[in-house]
């Protein structure tokens, strides 16, 4: 059985940018977070969506969204792209929403200049 | 403010000695403890996790105890092998939550 799948795994944006991150939780999981690991520390959480809709949100500025489709699969959008948003994008996806027991992708890392 | 604190960042123990990696929390409201392995170019995997009723939960090689009054966990991996080499994430969340907070990471090397 297919794991999270992310996309792109790296990308190179300069500061002032937009970036679209998307993933595919494991089928049959219907709760996806996305968490920023920026290098030296551990994930950070930014947003959990559980059947379509926002169940959370980490401290992050507006800059960043999130969305949920009708097949589970995930968008993270990060506007006005920072320096400091250089890090390594992870998504996690699990069978209900009230759960530690995340399954993470590879992760997308992205790169601004 | 670092509510989740791994202090050592690497560690490095023979095969087949006992590995010890520690993690200590200051956010009272964390009752849920979690422990994830990541190896390099992967995410993290869920390796074990215990509640705030237990001070010990047990799987195979790994055992998680938690000391509640000193706000502080551990995960002893027994024997230690080549193969647990890894950077080992503690994590914590209030209830049985999504929303994990993740101290800096040990890494782990298991020599021959």
């Amino acid at each position: 059985d297919a794991g999270v799948t992310q996309s792109p795994t790296h990308l190179i944006k300069t500061r002032g940018q937009h970036v679209t991150l998307r993933c595919s939780p494991i089928s049959g999981h219907k709760s996806v977070s996305w968490y920023q690991q920026v290098l030296g520390q551990g994930p950070q959480f930014i947003f959990q969506y559980y059947e379509k809709e926002e169940r959370g949100r980490g401290n992050f500025p507006d800059r960043f969204s999130a969305r949920q489709f009708p097949n589970y699969s995930s968008e993270l959008n990060v506007n006005a792209l920072l320096l400091g948003d250089s890090a390594l994008y992870l998504c996690a996806s699990s069978l209900v929403v009230l759960t530690g027991e995340l399954f993470f992708g590879e992760g997308s890392r992205l790169t601004v200049l | 403010d670092q509510q989740v604190k791994q202090n050592s960042p690497s560690l490095s123990v023979q095969e087949g000695r006992i590995s010890i990696l520690n993690c200590d929390y200051t956010n009272s409201m964390f009752d849920y403890f979690l422990w994830y392995k990541k190896y390099p170019a992967e995410g993290p995997t869920f390796l074990i996790s215990i509640s705030s009723i237990k001070d010990k939960n047990e799987d195979g090689r790994f055992t998680v105890f938690l000391n509640k009054s000193a706000k502080h966990l551990s995960l002893h991996i027994v024997p230690s092998q080549p193969g647990d080499s890894a950077v080992y994430f503690c994590a914590a969340a209030p209830g049985t939550a999504s929303k994990l907070t993740f101290g800096t990471g040990t890494r782990l090397q298991v020599t021959l």
